[in-house]
């Protein structure tokens, strides 16, 4: 079955400008997670969706980064006034339902490069 | 914060050798350990996990051991072969605070394994 898929792949941006970045989850998945892997570390949490709510954005750096899942499915990640320093790949992963029980493993997709000249 | 500590950045082991990647971490509630491996252009995908009440786990050629009062984890990876040439990241769970499940991941070890 398809995976988690992103769009774009890459993404070069000027300084300042406004970006948007996609995540389609696995179908089903109502868990939905935002992460941001700088050159060479591993990835940092940004946001987690349990359904079209972000239950936790403790991850966002500053205000301007944003993310919704209007319907439940797809997510946009937004960036306002983007600077040299968002230079990153940004991962987007999803997985069943949280439960307090359980681990529901996250599946990640490839990515989308965002270059920040 | 760094939360969970990964060595060493990089690793050559010949083929057939073992490989060995550890991590360290700090917050003793986490909850569940999974090691990922990462091919360049490709997001992680999940390698094996474990559970902080069980000291070991096998699966195939990689094993975890797991050392819960040292707050130490290894990750093995018996006959290496070409094929695991990857970055792999060690990460943590934290705490179900609301229900999250927030992984927080190592810096990342780079392995070859030369033919």
């Amino acid at each position: 079955g398809a995976g988690v898929s992103q769009t774009p792949s890459n993404k070069v941006t000027e300084k300042g400008k406004y970006v948007e970045l996609r995540c389609d989850p696995i179908s089903g998945h109502t868990a939905l997670y935002w992460y941001r892997q700088s050159l060479g570390q591993g990835p940092e949490f940004l946001i987690y969706f349990q359904g079209t709510g972000a239950a936790d954005d403790s991850g966002l750096p500053n205000d301007r980064f944003f993310a919704v899942r209007p319907e439940g499915s797809v997510s946009t990640l937004k960036i306002q006034r983007t600077e040299r320093g968002d230079s990153a790949v940004y991962l987007c992963a999803s997985s069943l339902r949280v439960r307090r029980d359980t681990y529901n493993e996250q599946f990640f997709g490839p990515g989308t490069r965002l270059t920040v000249l | 914060q760094q939360q969970v500590k990964q060595s060493p950045q990089s690793l050559i082991v010949q083929k057939g050798g073992i490989s060995i990647i550890n991590c360290a971490y700090e917050n003793t509630a986490f909850d569940y350990f999974p090691w990922y491996q990462q091919f360049p252009g490709k997001g992680p995908a999940l390698l094996i996990a474990i559970r902080p009440d069980v000291s070991e786990k096998k699966e195939g050629r990689f094993t975890i051991s797991f050392n819960k009062s040292a707050k130490q984890f290894s990750l093995h990876i018996m006959d290496s072969q070409p094929g695991d040439s990857a970055t792999y990241f060690c990460a943590a769970n934290r705490p179900r605070e609301q229900g999250a499940q927030k992984l927080v991941f190592g810096q990342g070890t780079r392995l070859t394994i030369n033919p």
